[in-house]
């Protein structure tokens, strides 16, 4: 069945990185885009960016501008989402999520991770 | 970038209640918008994708409907399960936006 399995969480000191893995299977992991969205405490879901697995093309919202990176390597199925310069107001739930249809772009989200907390504190 | 705006924020329905959840985009989006159901600290789950095509698996009582700037989510009678927090997402261009969620709650 698809899955897709995110790392632990994670505890960071403000101005570090932290980077997030998501591993996919059960399915092509090159032929469906992967997208990463985060929750802060409370409701609210914010859409981060997108990598394309196959060719590893990423976009992101302009907030993160310079912030973040989107990798995948292919040879295990593992999508990455690397955020440096850590804040308080960083601190969510980040999920990996799959689009629906194979070599499309404009679908929907039908797979998720189980979510990756990252808490940024002194 | 596109934005949209839910309404009402928190709706609070009895079992077997039927509850309509609007979403209305700052822009034409065709029928590019998904709705999904989320409980707390659970990934969220697709319910409808195209405005009112259901995902597999999704109860009937679940509808979506709409084109360009409106939307509704219809749960027509309410179930214990379907207390949850809804969002709509609109995917009609490479940036993507989410409502900032309908909380349904029990009466």
């Amino acid at each position: 069945q698809v899955q897709m399995v995110q790392s632990g969480a994670e505890v960071k000191a403000p101005g570090a990185s932290v980077k997030v893995s998501c591993k996919a299977s059960g399915y092509t992991f090159t032929g469906h885009f992967i997208h990463w969205v985060r929750q802060a405490p409370g409701p609210g879901l914010e859409w981060m960016g997108w990598i394309n697995p196959n060719t590893g093309v990423t976009n992101h919202a302009q907030k993160f501008q310079g912030r973040v990176t989107m990798t995948r390597d292919t040879s295990i199925s593992t999508a990455y989402m690397e955020l440096s310069s850590l804040r308080s107001d960083d601190t969510a739930l980040y999920f990996c999520a799959r689009v629906r249809t194979k070599d499309w772009a404009l679908d929907a989200f039908d797979m998720w991770g189980q979510g990756t907390m990252i808490t940024v504190s002194s | 970038d596109i934005q949209l705006t839910q309404s009402p924020s928190t709706l609070s329905a009895s079992l077997g209640d039927s509850v309509t959840i609007t979403c209305r985009a700052s822009q034409n989006i065709n029928s590019w918008l998904a709705w999904y159901q989320q409980k707390p600290g659970k990934a969220p789950k697709l319910l409808m994708y195209k405005a009112s095509s259901s995902e597999s698996g999704v109860p009937s009582r679940f509808s979506g409907s709409g084109s360009g700037t409106e939307f509704t989510l219809t749960i027509s009678s309410l179930q214990p399960d379907d207390f949850a927090t809804y969002y709509c997402q609109q995917y009609s261009s490479a940036s993507r936006t989410f409502g900032q969620g309908t909380k349904v709650e029990i009466k």
